[in-house]
This record gives structure tokens, sequence and C-alpha cells, in this order.
């Protein structure tokens, strides 16, 4: 009964290709990100989505994209990917209340590599 | 824009013992949580503890703590009797109003028998 849940934990795929990486959470909770953990364990918030607003981190490239066909999913998407791209890509989700946030409930996570 | 650092990158400690991760940030913001994460090897990122900076109380969970000195931007996680579980890497991350975390560069710990 995970919280969070991502797919695939693991993507090997050849530069140029275009690729996806689904996120769900049942947790009702109103607000998901997206964060990249590079292969020094940085990591980096990319995006934060709710219903009524989507935050891009300025330094990620626009071949990422966020889809959220609903409250429950975000979706990130690559075009074009490059070697640069490979990292571990996770998916976060909180709600919002009338104290601020809850803490942020991670996924497991997608080791993505390009080759 | 908010900074975290985490100045130990590596850590270790028998088991059993006590050790404190540290943590400085650095922001203009008022209104602010801050967090301590652990990721073990299954990578995984586990919520250690919590911090509202408007509360002065240090938080505390089980063998975990914080000490919070706000004025001074630190935040430092104590684990007291240490296992061997904990091992794992340590982040420390700022969390605005929107709640977009900032990570620090993390602190690796080493629990030894």
């Amino acid at each position: 009964d995970t919280a969070v849940s991502q797919t695939p934990k693991y993507l090997v795929t050849q530069m140029g290709n275009d690729k996806s990486i689904k996120c769900e959470q049942n947790l009702g909770h109103d607000t998901m990100y997206w964060y990249k953990q590079d292969s020094k364990k940085f990591l980096k918030i990319m995006f934060s989505y709710n219903n009524k607003e989507l935050i891009i981190n300025e330094t990620v490239p626009n071949r990422f994209s966020p889809k959220s066909p609903d409250k429950a999913h975000l979706n990130l998407h690559i075009n074009s990917l490059e070697l640069g791209d490979s990292a571990v890509y996770f998916c976060a989700s909180s709600q919002v209340w009338t104290g601020g946030h809850t803490e942020a409930f991670f996924g497991q996570g997608t080791r993505l590599t390009v080759v | 824009a908010q900074t975290v650092t985490q100045s130990q990158p590596e850590m270790s400690v028998q088991e059993a013992e006590t050790v404190t991760l540290s943590c400085t940030y650095d922001t203009s913001e008022s209104n602010y949580y801050l967090f301590w994460y652990k990721q073990p090897p299954s990578r995984q990122m586990i919520l250690v503890i919590r911090q509202e900076a408007y509360k002065q109380q240090n938080a505390t969970e089980n063998r975990f703590s914080v000490n919070f000195q706000k004025a001074a931007k630190s935040f430092s996680l104590k684990i007291s009797d240490s296992q061997l579980g904990d091992t794992a890497m340590y982040f420390c991350a700022f969390g605005n109003a929107g709640n977009m975390l900032t990570f620090g560069g993390g602190t690796r710990l080493m629990v030894k028998p």
C-alpha cells in the first residue's frame, strides 16, 4: 500500500530518446513535486505542482515537462535525452493545511541511465 | 534563494553511542520549516524529524532530536544510542511556504558494530 509510487524503478535508454516517468500518490495530497538527485547525491527541486499552479525551477531545461492528468498523478516527460540527464528522479507529495504544508512524502525514486 | 550547508561529508560512530550531524542554512524568510531526511542504501527518502521555525522548542522523535538555533541559522541532528540501521545518508532540508525543499549536500553516516 505504497503512499507515493513511481514507475519504472530503473530506466535505461539511448541519447535522443523521449521517455516518461510516472508518479502516483494515494495520500490525497494536493501538491506534487519532482526532484533530481545527481551522481554526487545532490538533490534539487525541479517542479512543484498543484491544481492551481506550476512552479518550475529556472535551471530545469525545457526538455523536461510535468504532466498531471489528475490530482493524484504527476508524470515527468523528458524529450531528447542527454547523457547529463542520468540521475535518480524522485517524486514527492504534500498537503497544504492552515498551518502550512505537511512534510513531503517521497517515492522510491527512478534511476535513469542514458547511454 | 535559500542555501543549506552540511559541513561533514562523512561521519562514523560506534553502535550505542551518540552522534551529532551539523546543518546551517541561509534565508531571508521568516516562515519556514526544517527537516532531516534519511536515505539508506535502498535510496528511499525517509523523514526523520521536522521543525517549524516559529516553534522555539526543539523537536524530538525517539532517539532523534534537533538543536535549532534560529538566530544562528543552525539545525543540528543528534542521534542517541546509534543503531546499525541508522547507517545512511542524512540530508538537512529547508522548506519554504510552498514546501519546495532545498537540500544540503548530505552527510554519510556509518554506524560501526
